[in-house]
């Protein structure tokens, strides 16, 4: 079975800081993705990955940045997070169509 | 412009009842489409896909889903509902080309009644 992994599956934190989301996958999968998630707008797309240090913009990357260094592993930034970004966050892989997901990260932004 | 559409928000049934689900899509060529479903609090679980082929794909959990191309749907049914059927569910569709980006309807939320 694939097993895709978020470090956390809820957060708090303040204004301003730097928040780091992990998620991690366990098939090799080239794509990896980064959702938000907020009632009545379904899932967004903020980032994707295709393959290692390979990042594209999704629909909504504004105060949001990504890593990929390893192939397993994808992690979101929020630089200075607000709280407007306070939601549900999803990361997803993939080798071609389907996408599996974690269980997401519930972030409170205060 | 492109889009997933999921007409109904909120869907109540009774347990034992048949069960349908609307997704409509608006890209030009035939894309490849998805359900998911989301168990409160958890992630996205894949029920059924379709890329091509026979149109109407059996999926996990007792669901089917029946491609439509006259009417641009790819509709979620089940005959016979269970209360552990309580989720919200989410139609997505590839829209084809080079992306393999998935884009997502907002969701129908499914209540059960004992």
């Amino acid at each position: 079975d694939v097993k895709v992994t978020q470090s956390s599956r809820y957060l708090v934190k303040r204004t301003g800081e730097k928040v780091f989301l992990e998620c991690v996958q366990d098939m090799d999968h080239e794509n990896m993705f980064w959702y938000r998630q907020d009632p009545g707008l379904g899932l967004r797309l903020i980032y994707f990955s295709y393959d290692v240090k390979m990042k594209e913009k999704g629909d909504i990357p504004e105060g949001y940045s990504v890593s990929r260094e390893k192939k397993e592993r994808f992690s979101l930034i929020l630089e200075s997070a607000s709280t407007n970004q306070t939601s549900m966050y999803l990361c997803a892989s993939s080798s071609r169509y389907e996408q599996y997901f974690g269980p997401g990260t519930r972030l409170t932004v205060t | 412009a492109q889009s997933v559409t999921q007409p109904d928000i909120h869907i109540t049934v009774s347990e034992g009842a048949s069960l349908e689900l609307r997704c409509n899509y608006s890209y030009g060529a035939t894309p490849y489409l998805f359900w998911y479903v989301q168990s409160p609090g958890q992630g996205l679980q894949l029920l059924l896909k379709y890329f091509s082929g026979d149109t109407l794909v059996q999926g996990i959990k007792g669901f089917e889903a029946e491609f439509k191309r006259s009417q641009s749907s790819f509709n979620l049914r089940k005959p016979s509902v269970h209360w552990s059927d309580a989720a919200e569910y989410f139609c997505a569709v590839v829209p084809g080309g080079a992306t393999n980006k998935l884009i997502f309807g907002t969701g129908t939320l499914l209540a059960v009644q004992p």
